[in-house]
């Protein structure tokens, strides 16, 4: 619920923006990068996922950017839009052998 | 329509009273888990299960106890509740399959909160 996203960093955008959502994450080994969409009241929502042989993934509207050098992966949404307000994860494992890491979330809040 | 249902999405308690919360899938995943998710320390797993008969612990699996008769339920137990198990718990299923990651496309059901008094 709400209380969950207190004290998380939020990003404000003007609705028909672009966002960009960014995510340090810790392990270099880690091989598979997730990232959620999480609304008030509800689970995570799988947004798109991406594989370390990869840098860039595109779905409709966003796009996953991951740079393995800096261990920094980014959400990009095109034209954001009201519906898009939520608290946003990353997460991180490697393949077959460990549980999804979970970032602390950023806030998204769109701006009509 | 694919979901995952927990039950119930509200629950007030006290302490030592046993309680059960229910999930359930019906997209015939393999791969189930709980987690809880608490501010400032965003979602950690209690326990998962890759098939049934099968459970493994997760990060913070003390105070829970799971089980996994059938591949479509994975109740998650709490013998003797205490007041820091008050949280917002999520369970979750995903189609694991031979190579991809466990926890891949994770589909999460849509919370328990729990308090206990």
């Amino acid at each position: 619920g709400e209380s969950v996203g207190l004290h998380l960093p939020t990003l404000s955008v003007q609705e028909g923006d672009n966002s960009i959502i960014n995510c340090a994450y810790s392990n270099s080994a880690s091989d598979y990068f997730i990232w959620y969409k999480q609304e008030s009241g509800k689970g995570p929502q799988f947004i798109i996922d991406i594989r370390s042989n990869m840098d860039k993934r595109q779905g409709q509207r966003v796009t996953v950017l991951l740079n393995k050098t800096v261990k920094h992966l980014s959400l990009q949404i095109a034209a954001t839009q009201p519906g898009d307000s939520a608290v946003y994860f990353c997460a991180e494992n490697i393949a077959g052998n460990t549980p999804l890491v979970f970032g602390k979330g950023t806030r998204l809040s769109v701006i009509a | 329509e694919a979901q995952v249902t927990q039950n119930p999405r509200y629950l007030i308690t006290v302490t030592g009273k046993k309680l059960t919360v229910t999930c359930s899938q019906n997209m015939n995943h393999e791969y189930m888990s709980w987690y809880r998710q608490d501010p400032g320390l965003g979602l950690r797993q209690i326990y998962y299960s890759m098939n049934v008969e099968v459970t493994d612990k997760g990060d913070v699996p003390e105070g829970y106890k799971v089980s996994r008769k059938e591949k479509r339920n994975f109740p998650l137990i709490l013998e003797s509740p205490s007041p820091n198990q008050t949280s917002l718990y999520f369970c979750a299923s995903s189609p694991y399959f031979r190579g991809s990651t466990r926890d891949e496309k994770l589909f999460f059901g849509s919370g328990t909160q729990l308090s206990v008094l």
